[in-house]
C-alpha cells in the first residue's frame, strides 16, 4: 500500500491570509502527483497534474510545487477566500493505481 | 456532457443483501477506479480497472467484487452486504498517459446497511 500523508489535517484561517499545506509520498514507482480540490455535498475536481521534478503549476492564486526526489509536494493558497473553503486532496499516481491522502480540510473564515 | 455517472444515488439495503453500483463514463477513459469515503480516511482504492475486461484489487478489496464488460462500464457489487459497508461510493476514469492522467468523478454514492 503506498503512503500518501498530507498535512495538517484540518485548517482555519481568515480572509486574506495564505497558507500552504504538504503532501508527502515514496518517491520510487512515481508518475504523476495529483491535486483535487472537494467542496462539501459535490465530487473532487482536479487542480493540478505534476509529473516533473521541480514543476511550479499556478491556477489563480493557487500555486503548487513538486519533489519527486525527497518525495513532496506544496500547495498554497494566496489570499485566501471564503470560496475557497474545501478539502484539498493530493494523489499518488503510479502508471495505474491512484492512491489519495486522507486530505487537508481548509476553512476561510469571512 | 455527461462524464462520469454513478448509479443509483442512495441506497438502503439490509445486512446480507446484495447489490450493484454502475459506473458509466462517456469520454473514452481507459482506467476506471472505485473508492469509498468514510469519515477521517480520505478515499480508499477498492478496486480498478486499466481496461476491458480487467480488473485489480485496490486497498480494500475484500467484500466487493468487480466487472468490467465494457470500457464505457465499471460495475462494483456487493454479495452479501454488511453494516461496515456503509459508506459514500465514488466512482472514477482516467486517461493512462501523458500530464493529462486526472480522474473525473461521479457525483457518489451514498449507501447505508442497516
Amino acid at each position: 500500500i503506498l503512503n500518501v500523508e498530507q498535512s495538517p489535517q484540518s485548517l482555519h484561517v481568515q480572509e486574506g491570509d495564505s497558507t500552504n499545506f504538504t503532501c508527502s509520498f515514496p518517491s520510487s514507482n512515481f508518475y504523476a502527483l495529483h491535486w483535487y480540490r472537494w467542496e462539501t455535498a459535490k465530487s473532487p475536481e482536479a487542480l493540478f497534474v505534476m509529473t516533473l521534478n521541480g514543476d511550479e503549476k499556478k491556477k489563480g492564486r493557487i500555486s503548487a510545487t513538486l519533489n519527486t526526489k525527497e518525495g513532496y509536494s506544496y500547495l498554497y493558497i494566496k489570499g485566501s477566500q471564503p470560496e475557497d473553503s474545501a478539502t484539498y486532496l493530493c494523489a499518488l499516481y503510479s502508471g495505474s493505481r491512484l492512491t489519495f491522502g486522507e486530505g487537508t480540510q481548509l476553512t476561510v473564515n469571512p | 456532457n455527461a462524464g462520469v455517472t454513478q448509479t443509483p444515488k442512495f441506497r438502503v439495503l439490509k445486512t446480507g443483501q446484495s447489490m450493484t453500483l454502475l459506473c458509466a463514463q462517456d469520454m473514452n477513459h481507459e482506467y476506471m477506479y472505485w473508492y469509498r469515503q468514510d469519515p477521517g480516511m480520505g478515499l480508499r482504492l477498492i478496486h480498478y480497472s486499466v481496461g476491458e475486461g480487467t480488473t485489480a484489487k485496490g486497498e480494500v478489496p475484500d467484500g466487493y467484487n468487480v466487472s468490467r464488460l465494457k470500457k464505457q462500464n465499471f460495475l462494483l457489487g456487493l454479495e452479501s452486504a454488511a453494516p461496515s459497508q456503509t459508506s459514500v461510493y465514488f466512482c472514477a476514469s482516467s486517461n493512462p498517459r501523458g500530464t493529462d492522467t486526472e480522474a473525473f468523478f461521479g457525483q457518489g454514492t451514498r449507501l447505508t446497511v442497516v
